[in-house]
C-alpha cells in the first residue's frame, strides 16, 4: 500500500488552463506539504497544512491554492497555468510532534505547453 | 530561518572507493538533520537522521553521516561506493514543522 500517493503522475496541459493535483496519505500523519522541484532539482517548500490549517505559505503566486478537506488529503489547484509552472510537484507528510523524517509521494510532473 | 548548504553540485567516485557528500547547516537551537536520496523519476527516500545522541548515525544501504557541531556539518559517507548508489542526494534540516533542503548533490559512481 502506497503511504503517500499523488495523482496524476504526469500532467501535460496548455497555458491558461486550470488543473489540480491530489495527494492522500494513509500514515495517520497530521501535517502535509507541497514542494516544487524545478529543472535544476532544487526543492522549494510551497505550503504546509496541519490538521487542515495552513501553517506555511511561502511566496507563491496566488494562482496556487492548496485545499485540505481532511488531514489525510492535501490538494493543489493551479489557475491560469504558465510555462514557468512546469516542474515536479511533491507531496509529503509527517507527524507534527515527531522529530521524524517526512514521507514523500512519487511526484507529479507538470508540463505546461 | 534554518538552512543547509551542499557545496558540491557533483561528486564522482570510482566503485569500491569511499564517498563523502558534504552538508553544512545553519539553525538556531538543536538541529534535526536528515539525508534523502532521489533516484531518477522517483520521490525522495529517507536515508538517515540525526536528532540527538551519537554523532555518527547509520542509515539505509550502508550509508552513515557524522554530525559535527563545531563545524556545523553533517556529511554523508559510505566506506565502499556501488554503481547503484548513483543518484541525487539531499541534506535537510527540520525545525518543528518546517524542513528545508539543500540544493542537492549528484553522486556518480563509475565502474
Amino acid at each position: 500500500d502506497t503511504a503517500v500517493s499523488q495523482t496524476p503522475k504526469y500532467l501535460v496541459t496548455q497555458m491558461g488552463n486550470d488543473k489540480s493535483i491530489k495527494c492522500e496519505q494513509n500514515l495517520g500523519h497530521d501535517t502535509m506539504y507541497w514542494y516544487k522541484q524545478d529543472s535544476k532539482k532544487f526543492l522549494k517548500i510551497m505550503f504546509s497544512y496541519n490538521n487542515k490549517e495552513l501553517i506555511i505559505n511561502e511566496t507563491v503566486p496566488n494562482r496556487f491554492s492548496p485545499k485540505s478537506p481532511d488531514k489525510a488529503h492535501l490538494n493543489l489547484h493551479i489557475n491560469s497555468l504558465e510555462l514557468g509552472d512546469s516542474a515536479v510537484y511533491f507531496c509529503a507528510s509527517t507527524s507534527q510532534y515527531a522529530r521524524d523524517s517526512y514521507t514523500f509521494g512519487s511526484g507529479t510532473r507538470l508540463t505546461v505547453v | 530561518a534554518q538552512s543547509v548548504a551542499q557545496p558540491e553540485d557533483q561528486v564522482n567516485v570510482a566503485e569500491g572507493n569511499p564517498l563523502t557528500v558534504k552538508c553544512t547547516y545553519s539553525v538556531s537551537g538543536n538541529p534535526y538533520l536528515f539525508w534523502y536520496v532521489q533516484y531518477p523519476n522517483r520521490g525522495l527516500q529517507f536515508l538517515l537522521k540525526y536528532i540527538t545522541g551519537d554523532n555518527l548515525v547509520k542509515g539505509s544501504y550502508g550509508f552513515e553521516a557524522e554530525f559535527n557541531k563545531s563545524q556545523t556539518s553533517f556529511h554523508l559517507k559510505k566506506p565502499s561506493a556501488l554503481v547503484s548508489d548513483s543518484a541525487l542526494y539531499f541534506c535537510a534540516v527540520r525545525v518543528f514543522n518546517d524542513m528545508r533542503f539543500g540544493a542537492g548533490t549528484r553522486l556518480t559512481v563509475k565502474p
